[in-house]
């Protein structure tokens, strides 16, 4: 694809389901990041996979919420046990390589937990 | 860790003025400072960024900063439109395979 696809774009849950969301980043990009933000707010760092290296999972709130990336490509954030405070637009990006700045985002999933 | 600290919040301009946006880092080691927009219901874009080697970068309308002494970067936009009316984030990271910080964003309003 041309672009950084992320699904399902809107996802309405019950508090205490677990959650998956996905992203597919653009084609040969070995960096991808998880961002969140909520209502008005700004772009809180997640998670960040690069190429075969360990990710860096600093910015995980808390151990109900997981990422893996598999084969170097298609990512999976994984959100256990929903609390309403989760509810939020979960942004996935990529970058080209590792030396390269420029970060290419999904249109996003939005998360509602009732 | 990198933290980004972005002012204003908000900020409103009439239409033909200038609109200034700061930004604060804190990892000296920081060497590559990106502006993003984020038009509202979209994702946001690149428009424009700087690596520590040069002082100012411009396109068009639209010019960047750094004072690498200071940890301090700024976003320049000149001959504002109503198009230019959007949330502008700052980021900071390092080249090499770390991750990208951003700041908190400015709402920018631009009245015609």
């Amino acid at each position: 694809g041309a672009g950084v696809s992320q699904s399902p774009s809107n996802k309405v849950t019950e508090k205490g389901k677990d959650v998956e969301l996905r992203c597919d980043p653009i084609s040969g990009h070995t960096a991808l990041y998880w961002y969140r933000q909520s209502l008005g707010q700004g772009l809180e760092f997640l998670i960040y996979f690069q190429g075969n290296s360990a990710p860096d999972k600093s910015g995980l709130p808390s151990d109900r919420f997981s990422a893996e990336r598999t084969g170097g490509s298609v990512s999976t954030l994984t959100i256990q046990r929903t609390q309403q405070e989760d509810s939020a637009v979960y942004l996935c990006a990529s970058s080209l390589t590792r030396n390269t700045g420029e970060l290419f985002f999904g249109e996003g999933s939005r998360l509602t937990v009732l | 860790g990198e933290n980004v600290e972005q002012h204003p919040s908000t900020l409103s301009v009439q239409e033909g003025d200038s609109a200034v946006i700061k930004c604060t880092y804190s990892d000296s080691a920081s060497n590559y400072f990106p502006w993003y927009k984020q038009e509202l219901g979209k994702r946001p874009q690149l428009i424009i960024d700087i690596r520590s080697n040069v002082g100012e970068k411009k396109d068009q309308r639209i010019a960047v900063t750094l004072n690498k002494t200071a940890k301090h970067f700024s976003l320049h936009i000149t001959e504002t439109q109503p198009e230019d009316s959007a949330v502008y984030f700052c980021a900071a990271s390092i080249t090499g395979g770390f991750k990208t910080i951003f700041g908190a964003g400015t709402r920018l309003f631009v009245k015609a």
